[in-house]
């Protein structure tokens, strides 16, 4: 099956600064790559997703990029803002909805 | 994206009882939901994939008789914890897929087994 690892497990940054979260995944046929923030206690949301078609897609401060070759799809959060700290997680699936999760990533923005 | 409501969000229970976890799409109607465990600080586990009018596919390692699922309707899937024990304490969360790949979760039920 499909094996996601997620780096780093924790990020810390300042605010205004950059953040980058890795994933890998072992399954080619994978063609799905959503990434999720959860809140404490919160559900998780979906903030961006890329299909293996596209290399790179970017809405507002949030971009992912996917590299089919590599195996590897990071998220990046520009000008972070304390409201961004939260758990994030990738995922992939290579089928309908069979999404397998990354361990996680605790993004904290210092003011 | 689809609206899921899950209902109860905290539940506390002595050891030896069952609790009942609600799982509703409000705007959609799903033929699959899927049950997931999270630890504290952990990744989302799946523990059973949902199927509406038929048996619920559990995962490897996970007690179907201890974690019951039941998808009578395409808005509602139940998940009962059976003879529930402290170890048995977890988030519990389940999600709707929508626009085809896309997941939404619920809000998620805490459960305490004392």
């Amino acid at each position: 099956g499909e094996n996601v690892e997620q780096h780093p497990s924790t990020l810390s940054v300042q605010e205004g600064d950059s953040a980058v979260i890795k994933c890998t995944y072992s399954d080619s046929a994978s063609n799905y790559f959503p990434w999720y923030k959860q809140e404490l206690g919160k559900r998780p949301q979906l903030i961006i997703d890329i299909r293996s078609n596209v290399g790179e897609k970017k809405d507002q401060r949030i971009a992912v990029t996917l590299n089919k070759t590599a195996k590897h799809f990071s998220l990046h959060i520009t000008e972070t803002q304390p409201e961004d700290s939260a758990v994030y997680f990738c995922a992939a699936s290579g089928g309908y909805s069979t999404l397998t999760f990354g361990k996680g990533t605790m993004l904290l923005v210092s003011p | 994206g689809a609206v899921v409501s899950q209902h109860p969000s905290r539940v506390i229970c002595k050891s030896g009882t069952s609790v009942k976890i609600e799982c509703r799409s409000l705007d959609f109607q799903a033929t699959t939901m899927f049950w997931y465990r999270q630890f504290p600080k952990k990744s989302l586990m799946l523990m059973a994939t949902s199927n509406e009018g038929s048996k619920a596919t559990y995962e490897q390692g996970v007690e179907k008789d201890k974690f019951l699922i039941n998808h009578a309707s395409l808005t509602l899937s139940t998940l009962t914890v059976t003879s529930a024990h402290p170890e048995d304490s977890s988030f519990y969360i389940c999600s709707v897929p929508s626009g085809g790949e896309k997941l939404f979760f619920g809000s998620g039920t805490q459960l305490s087994v004392l």
